[in-house]
C-alpha cells in the first residue's frame, strides 16, 4: 500500500486543466516542501516534472505546475494535450523512521 | 545532465540472487546520491535505498533491509544493488536514479532492469 494517495485515474479534454492530488501526513507533504513529481510512459523510465513542491527542471514545459496546502500536493497541467495522456506519481521526503521517500500509487491520465 | 544505463534484464530461480549495475556518466559521480527504486507490475514506485558513493555510506528502507545491498565503484562510476534470497514477489523493474545532496527528489534516471523470478 502506498504512503501517499493518488487518484486512480483523471481526465480532461483537450486544451483544458486538470489537477492531480496528492496526499499524505504531516511526517512528510505536511512538514516538508519536499514534493516531486514524475511522468511515466508505458515502459519508460520516471522523468522529473516537479521539484521542491513548485519548481520546474530546465526544458519541462510551463503548462505543468505545482502546489501544496496542509498535507495535500497538486499537481496542475494546464492545456492539456494529447502527449500529457500517461502516469504520474508524486513523491515525498519522509521522516518515518529508516524511509527517506514515499511515494503515491500513480494517477492515470486520459485526454478525452 | 547524468546519464544512467543499467545493466539488462535478468530471469533468476527463487533463492537465488541478482546483481544489477548501473553506470553513470556526465556527471560528478562523488557528488550523487544513486537511489534503487523498485517497480511491481503495473504498479507505482518504491523506493528501497541509496549510497553516498563519496563517503560510501548507504540507507535502507526498512522493508528491505538484511536483504538488499548497495555499492558502488568510484573508479568505473558504477553502482550496485545485490538482492539475495529472491522470491518470486520480487519479480519487477529496477531503477537506478541520481539525486544529489541539496535535494529530495531523483533528476536522472536508469532505463530500468527487468528481473524476473520464477522456478
Amino acid at each position: 500500500q502506498s504512503a501517499l494517495t493518488q487518484p486512480a485515474s483523471v481526465s480532461g479534454s483537450p486544451g483544458q486543466s486538470i489537477t492531480i492530488s496528492c496526499t499524505g501526513t504531516s511526517s512528510d507533504v505536511g512538514d516538508y516542501n519536499y514534493v516531486s513529481w514524475y511522468q511515466q510512459h508505458p515502459g519508460k523510465a520516471p522523468k522529473l516534472i516537479i521539484y521542491d513542491v513548485s519548481y520546474r527542471p530546465s526544458g519541462v514545459s510551463n503548462r505543468f505546475s505545482g502546489s501544496k496546502s496542509g498535507n495535500t500536493a497538486s499537481l496542475t497541467i494546464s492545456g492539456l494535450q494529447a502527449e500529457d495522456e500517461t502516469d504520474y506519481y508524486c513523491s515525498s521526503y519522509t521522516s518515518s523512521n529508516s524511509l527517506y521517500f514515499v511515494f503515491g500509487s500513480g494517477t492515470k491520465v486520459t485526454v478525452l | 545532465q547524468v546519464q544512467l544505463v543499467q545493466s539488462g534484464a535478468e530471469v533468476k530461480k527463487p533463492g537465488s540472487s541478482v546483481k544489477v549495475s548501473c553506470k553513470a556518466s556526465g556527471g560528478t559521480f562523488s557528488t550523487d546520491i544513486i537511489s534503487w527504486l523498485r517497480q511491481d507490475p503495473g504498479q507505482g514506485l518504491e523506493w528501497m535505498g541509496r549510497i553516498i558513493p563519496s563517503l560510501g555510506v548507504t540507507n535502507y528502507a526498512q522493508s528491505f533491509q538484511g536483504r538488499v545491498t548497495i555499492t558502488a565503484d568510484r573508479s568505473t562510476s558504477t553502482a550496485y544493488m545485490e538482492v539475495t534470497s529472491l522470491r518470486s514477489e520480487d519479480t519487477a523493474v529496477y531503477y537506478c536514479a541520481r539525486g544529489d545532496r541539496s535535494g529530495w527528489y531523483f533528476d536522472s534516471w536508469g532505463q530500468g532492469t527487468r528481473v524476473t523470478v520464477s522456478s
